[in-house]
């Protein structure tokens, strides 16, 4: 079976500043993990996926999330915040078959404050 | 990226009721649509999981005779909520596979039963 914990329901942040959205994952096969935006009463956009290429990952908007194994973690970062940034974030898993669910962690809403 | 089209982004019904929800890709071949419904703060619960041509596989707990998954193309899947009552009252959210890694999401579906 297949997890996610996302640490932090709220991360406040001020313009300007380092943004950091923490994901761990469970999973007994080699994982897809992806980092999904959602605007208030809008669906999800992908900002960027992990497909077992580069353990790096660079995604829209300034963000980019690396996977560790050792620690089993995917955290999302974005060096300066911005204010359109504010929204919330899920971060998501599946396995590497082309058809597999995605399991979702709980959200983490991000504020950005001026 | 992949455009996935959900109609209608509102629906207001009466108690009893039956609502549709369309989702459809655009611009591929889906494969495999889920379903998700979302309450307000929190995260996205899988509903069910369809492939085209077969029936859907519904997740522990959701009511397959109420909740009506049809996938009969490579581009559209139908959610009907059926005699709807006002604890259906949620947001809906499609999203799409083909053979790529991600899915992608539709806008989602505001229902609110009256």
């Amino acid at each position: 079976a297949q997890s996610v914990t996302q640490l932090g329901s709220h991360v406040s942040v001020s313009e300007g500043a380092l943004v950091l959205l923490r994901c761990n994952y469970s999973s007994s096969v080699p994982p897809y993990l992806f980092w999904y935006v959602q605007y208030p009463n809008q669906g999800l956009q992908l900002l960027l996926k992990y497909t077992s290429a580069a353990t790096l990952v660079k995604g829209i908007n300034g963000f980019e999330a690396e996977f560790k194994k050792s620690e089993t973690s995917f955290h999302l970062t974005k060096p300066s915040a911005h204010m359109s940034d504010a929204a919330e974030y899920f971060c998501a898993v599946s396995d590497q078959s082309k058809t597999d669910k995605l399991i979702f962690g709980t959200g983490t809403r991000l504020q950005v404050f001026p | 990226g992949a455009v996935v089209s959900q109609h209608p982004s509102r629906v207001i019904c009466k108690s009893g009721t039956s609502v549709k929800i369309e989702c459809r890709s655009l611009d591929f071949q889906a494969t495999t649509m889920f379903w998700y419904r979302q309450f307000p703060k929190q995260s996205l619960m899988l509903m069910a999981t369809s492939n085209e041509g077969s029936k859907a596989t519904y997740e522990q707990g959701v009511e397959k005779d109420k909740f009506l998954i049809n996938h009969a193309s490579l581009t559209l899947s139908t959610l009907t909520v059926t005699s709807a009552h006002p604890e259906d009252s949620s947001f809906y959210i499609c999203s799409a596979r083909g053979g790529q890694a991600e899915a992608f999401f539709g806008q989602g579906t505001r229902l609110t039963v009256v």
